[in-house]
């Protein structure tokens, strides 16, 4: 039971264009949303996060927007860069602290 | 200097061996944490430890056990391998306490384990 979900495997943008990574989550209580960066050969990073009593949190070229009827978060990029290219992963999380993680998606940003 | 490092990053092994994959922290959390990487799978929970006297399964607890020796140290184990272990392991880190997120997690480079 796949409860965070990530329905694009890939995603191909333009250098200069917005990348746009979807999510969607199952489990009414998760509260707490993460965006994780990965690059080949190399443990996640954390990127960007948003709690669940906003439905918008900005860090400089990166959006994270929850929509919480239709249990739904995306990941904006812009302007995309090539250093964006990499796999994106979703994560959620309660009360219980434990993060449960989509199956990412592969961002490729062409030139 | 790696906050969160892992040994072996890389090791080929044969059915039914018993593996121990290590993770070390200088990051001083409290919770550290365990998962494996599966193509099209994502990254799944093994066991998670919220402190030095805490071990919690995980989604995918079978076959594999933990030991927290340290606040700093926390090893898996695959007491005999099978080939679908196979996959990329990484350990990750965690505060409870800090100015940063709780639900932040830290994570190591990976161990690629490979059961033949």
């Amino acid at each position: 039971d796949q409860q965070v979900k990530q329905n694009s495997p890939s995603l191909s943008v333009q250098e200069g264009r917005i990348s746009i990574l979807n999510c969607d989550y199952t489990n009414s209580m998760f509260d707490y949303f993460l965006w994780y960066k990965k690059y080949p050969a190399e443990g996640p990073t954390f990127l960007i996060s948003i709690s669940s009593i906003k439905d918008k949190n900005e860090d400089g070229r990166f959006t994270v927007f929850l929509n919480k009827s239709a249990k739904h978060l995306s990941l904006h990029i812009v302007p995309s860069q090539p250093g964006d290219s990499a796999v994106y992963f979703c994560a959620a999380t309660g009360t219980a602290s434990k993060l449960t993680f989509g199956t990412g998606t592969r961002l490729q940003v062409t030139l | 200097d790696a906050d969160v490092t892992q040994t072996p990053r890389n090791r080929i092994t044969k059915t039914g061996k018993r593996i121990m994959l290590e993770c070390s922290q200088t990051k001083g959390h409290d919770r550290m944490y365990w998962y494996r990487q599966d193509p099209g799978l994502g990254l799944r929970l093994i066991y998670y430890s919220f402190d030095v006297k805490d071990i919690n399964k995980g989604e995918i607890s079978d076959g594999y056990s933990v030991s927290r020796q340290a606040q700093a140290k926390f090893s898996l184990s695959l007491e005999s391998a099978i080939p679908n272990q196979t996959a990329l392991y990484f350990c990750a880190t965690s505060s409870s306490r800090g100015s940063g997120s709780v639900y932040e997690q830290f994570f190591g480079p990976g161990t690629r384990l490979t059961v033949l």
